[in-house]
């Protein structure tokens, strides 16, 4: 089935700074959904894009999906303590719709 | 909004036995269901599909004679680990799809831990 690489697998930052984690695939995506998961806790539905070049925002998260539709990337503007987690790009696919989810990248915000 | 509860959210057993996990959805009926897997610092793998009054379909390398899944009705799937053993010890995440065009809602994950 498809995959996707997702990049980088740990981000420190200092909060205030801005924060970026990319989703790419060989082969064309129909879709790609974002997760985060708090420490502990389950993921977190945040966006689901669809449309070649669509780039959705919510408050300071910036998501984008590539013309090709073959990555995708989610930015984080003046990162938050509370922005702290791992975040998910995940496939939806099959007739059940089943979610194939990246690697994660797991963002730390140092006050 | 949809919520999915998922019970219980920590269980300690002895090494071979049985542990169930209750998938719920509270507001919607879901006549799909998914279990998934999560290893310490890895993400999430999928481990089957729960289908309403049929059975799961499970992925590659996921032992079904070993995780048994029943969706009896549609409001709840269940997942038992039989005769668990220490590298079983995981969280366990249920996620329930409300329709086609709705996102999946996932339950709090049940961390299994067998001694």
């Amino acid at each position: 089935g498809q995959q996707v690489m997702q990049i980088p697998q740990y981000q420190h930052v200092q909060e205030g700074e801005d924060f970026t984690t990319y989703c790419n695939s060989s082969t064309t995506l129909s879709n790609i959904q974002w997760y985060k998961q708090r420490p502990g806790g389950h993921p977190v539905f945040l966006i689901q894009l669809v449309k070649s070049g669509e780039v959705k925002k919510q408050k300071r998260l910036t998501f984008q999906f590539g013309e090709a539709k073959k990555n995708s990337s989610l930015h984080i503007t003046a990162t938050q303590t509370t922005d702290v987690g791992t975040y998910f790009c995940a496939l939806s696919s099959g007739s059940a719709r089943q979610l194939t989810f990246g690697s994660g990248t797991q963002l730390t915000v140092l006050p | 909004g949809a919520v999915v509860s998922q019970h219980p959210s920590w269980v300690i057993c002895k090494s071979g036995t049985s542990v169930k996990i209750e998938c719920r959805s509270l507001d919607f009926q879901a006549t799909t269901m998914f279990w998934y897997r999560q290893f310490p610092k890895q993400s999430l793998m999928l481990m089957a599909t729960s289908n309403e009054g049929s059975k799961a379909t499970y992925e590659q390398g996921v032992e079904k004679d070993k995780f048994l899944i029943n969706h009896a009705s549609l409001t709840l799937s269940t997942l038992t680990v039989t005769s668990a053993h220490p590298e079983d010890s995981s969280f366990y995440i249920c996620s329930a799809l409300r329709n086609h065009n709705s996102p999946l809602h996932f339950g709090n994950g049940t961390r299994l831990t067998v001694t």
